[in-house]
């Protein structure tokens, strides 16, 4: 299984709007709607933001939210702040019963 | 709330089998609608899915390191275990245990992580 592609990086100013893509195939992020999305601030423990596609568990601020189309997953975060800098990555179920993980994508709040 | 914590050697010579436990508190392992997932995260790296275990006994391993892997339950101890065998430098990561709700697809609690370095 091939990991899921994400942009390296990202930036943008505070109180603005980014989107992060997740792009896989058919055989995962096309196939299920099971797609997460995790946040993971320098040596500490990844924390799950999105799950099921757009779905937030409880305690994650309504600035995140979570789509698909095809192949392609998205997080967005509006109203950047400063403690929204951290890695990114997305994961999803295959059709092998297994999961997959992105690359990540560093946010860089400017 | 449940918590997850890994434990282990730090250090496994090359060659050699890694072998991991996570302590569940908080929550009985033996409950149906959960998966045991192990995920580990080489250094600068995103994270990489080992396997989970059901409850039942069933497995689900990434097929590039099944012929390596084995997971067990101790429900005894609310606990579960990773074995990886014939360690080289590129089993350097950090590991994590931690839990999958049933049809989710998504690990939500994490433990910790331990850091396993793999050198002679």
């Amino acid at each position: 299984q091939s990991a899921l592609t994400q942009p390296a990086s990202v930036s943008g100013s505070p109180g603005q709007s980014i989107t992060i893509s997740c792009i896989g195939t058919s055989s995962d992020i096309g196939g299920y709607n099971y797609v997460s999305w995790y946040q993971q601030h320098p040596g500490k423990v990844p924390k799950l933001m999105i799950y099921e596609v757009s779905n937030r568990p409880s305690g994650v601020s309504n600035r995140f939210s979570g789509s698909k189309s095809g192949n392609t997953a998205s997080l967005s975060i509006s109203g950047l702040q400063a403690e929204d800098e951290a890695d990114y990555y997305c994961s999803s179920y295959t059709n092998t019963g297994t999961l997959v993980f992105g690359g990540g994508t560093k946010l860089t709040v400017l | 709330q449940v918590q997850l914590q890994e434990s282990g050697p730090g250090l496994v010579k090359p060659s050699q089998t890694l072998s991991l436990t996570c302590t569940v508190s908080g929550g009985s392992i033996s409950i149906g609608s959960y998966y045991w997932t192990w995920i580990r995260q080489p250094a600068g790296k995103g994270p990489e899915w080992i396997g989970r275990m059901y409850t039942s006994g069933t497995t689900n391993y990434n097929p590039s390191l099944k012929s390596r892997v084995t997971m067990s339950l101790d429900t005894s101890k609310n606990q579960f275990s990773l074995k990886l065998t014939s360690v080289t430098a590129t089993d350097t990561a950090v590991y994590y245990c931690a839990r999958e709700k049933g049809g989710t697809g998504a690990p939500d609690y994490w433990g910790q992580g331990t850091l396993v370095t793999v050198s002679s």
